[in-house]
């Protein structure tokens, strides 16, 4: 099975807030990341989280880590259409691999 | 500057046949990665060079997979003989450190075996 886990699909109203959660399995992880794919492309680096942070904003992304439990949220900001896409959570695992989630699915309707 | 560029975008081919797929990174980026993504799931590493050497292939099956990056700069990712199950995306990645800090991904070649 994934060892980062994903819900797999969400649907939001354009100008709501978004938020995607992923939650990983290990401890020693130094990075998470967030990657967005659109359709036919490969994936492109969002954001990304050092392990002893808290808390990331950069523009409309609000990125949360709650280190103990092991989850990792990615908050959108007045989602708009564009927003629509597949975003993979990542974890730099302690042998320094990346590992990723299966995706969430981001549905944006006017 | 020019991304991450792959080729080709689309192949078909029948089970048993040789495919390819070529890779050529961001200028100066050192570390070049083959992801294989499945349908509906995240990237999984193949194999991963640091120049030239391939520092992690053990992901890599080899008796059917081979890959090499001559020169340290472009790299090519063959598969043969194909099978079914080797339908997927072949992602190739870039990235200017060896620490996977920041990967920058081409749009991959979508393999389909007939």
């Amino acid at each position: 099975g994934e060892d980062v886990e994903q819900s797999l699909f969400l649907s939001v109203r354009e100008g709501d807030s978004s938020v995607i959660n992923c939650t990983y399995t290990d401890s020693s992880s130094t990075y998470l990341y967030w990657y967005k794919q659109e359709p036919g492309a490969g994936l492109q680096l969002l954001t990304y989280i050092f392990s002893n942070m808290d808390m990331k904003q950069d523009q409309r992304l609000t990125v949360l880590l709650n280190k103990k439990d092991k989850h990792l949220s990615l908050r959108i900001a007045d989602t708009q259409t564009g927003d629509s896409a597949i975003y993979f959570c990542a974890e730099r695992r302690g042998d320094y691999k990346l590992s990723f989630g299966a995706g969430t699915t981001v549905t944006v309707r006017a | 500057e020019a991304g991450v560029v792959q080729s080709p975008r689309y192949k078909i081919i029948e089970k048993k046949q040789p495919v390819a797929f070529w890779c050529n990174p961001i200028s100066g980026h050192n570390t070049l990665y083959w992801y294989r993504q499945n349908l509906g799931q995240g990237p999984e590493l193949l194999i991963r060079y640091e120049n030239e050497e391939a520092v992690d292939d053990s992901q890599l099956p080899k008796d059917r997979f081979s890959a090499e990056r001559l020169k340290g700069v472009d790299s090519t990712l063959k598969i043969q003989p194909a099978e079914l199950g080797d339908s997927a995306v072949y992602l190739c990645a870039s990235s200017p450190g060896t620490g996977y800090e920041k990967l920058f991904f081409g749009s991959g070649t979508q393999l389909s075996v007939l």
